[in-house]
């Protein structure tokens, strides 16, 4: 069957410190991947996209890297700070066919 | 620019009860997205629209849920009659038209039937 994981567990991390979010699925064929942020009573907004061409993308502190061999997308926020701290969504599109989010993972960054 | 409305934003409706959810998108937005999220996980997709016209909703239980878009702008999502686990936040989004687009979400409404 078709899964997308993301750490069920919170992230607990120092500000300062870079955070490190995985994303991994299995039985998709993504044609992209897209990451969103989602704070506790809004709707997600989109962060970054993807292509399955594409090894990594930037977006002043934000990576995203995809490995289609491993059937794994990172999410890096660097110098993380109290603001950044949410749930992070990451979604994968095969060609034709609709979004798909994982579970999401919830980062708190402390002071 | 305006984002995507949504409203109500809050609606707490009994067993078997219907109710209507109302979505504005961004203007100039050709695709419409309803998702259902429930509490712990990510959204689902219930129904896609390009204009007026459906793309999927291979996902919407067609026997009590129901929406429309007329005039290729606002959506009305309806349930009829509602189940205790259709408790969950809807969500409206819309996109440039083209599969790649990111789509920006309304803030949601949270339904609680009871």
């Amino acid at each position: 069957s078709q899964k997308i994981e993301q750490n069920s567990e919170a992230l607990n991390i120092q500000e300062g410190k870079t955070a490190t979010l995985t994303c991994n699925y299995t039985n998709y064929s993504p044609a992209y991947l897209q990451w969103y942020r989602q704070d506790p009573g809004r709707g997600p907004v989109f962060l970054l996209l993807i292509r399955e061409n594409e090894k990594e993308k930037r977006k002043e502190r934000l990576k995203v890297t995809f490995d289609t061999t491993l059937k794994q997308s990172l999410f890096h926020i660097t110098a993380s700070q109290p603001a950044d701290s949410a749930t992070y969504l990451c979604a994968i599109m095969e060609y034709g066919n609709k979004l798909v989010f994982g579970a999401g993972t919830i980062l708190r960054v402390k002071s | 620019e305006a984002g995507v409305a949504q409203s109500p934003r809050y609606k707490i409706i009994e067993k078997r009860q219907s109710v209507a959810f109302w979505c504005n998108p961004i203007s100039g937005h050709a695709t419409l997205y309803w998702y259902q999220q429930i509490l712990g996980q990510g959204p689902k997709l219930l129904i896609q629209f390009q204009n007026n016209g459906v793309v999927d909703d291979s996902q919407l239980p067609k026997d009590r849920f129901s929406a429309e878009r007329l005039k290729g702008v606002d959506s009305t999502l309806k349930i009829q009659p509602a189940k205790l686990e259709d408790s969950a936040v809807y969500l409206c989004a819309s996109s440039l038209a083209g599969t790649t687009r990111e789509q920006y979400f309304g803030p949601g409404t949270r339904l609680t039937v009871t």
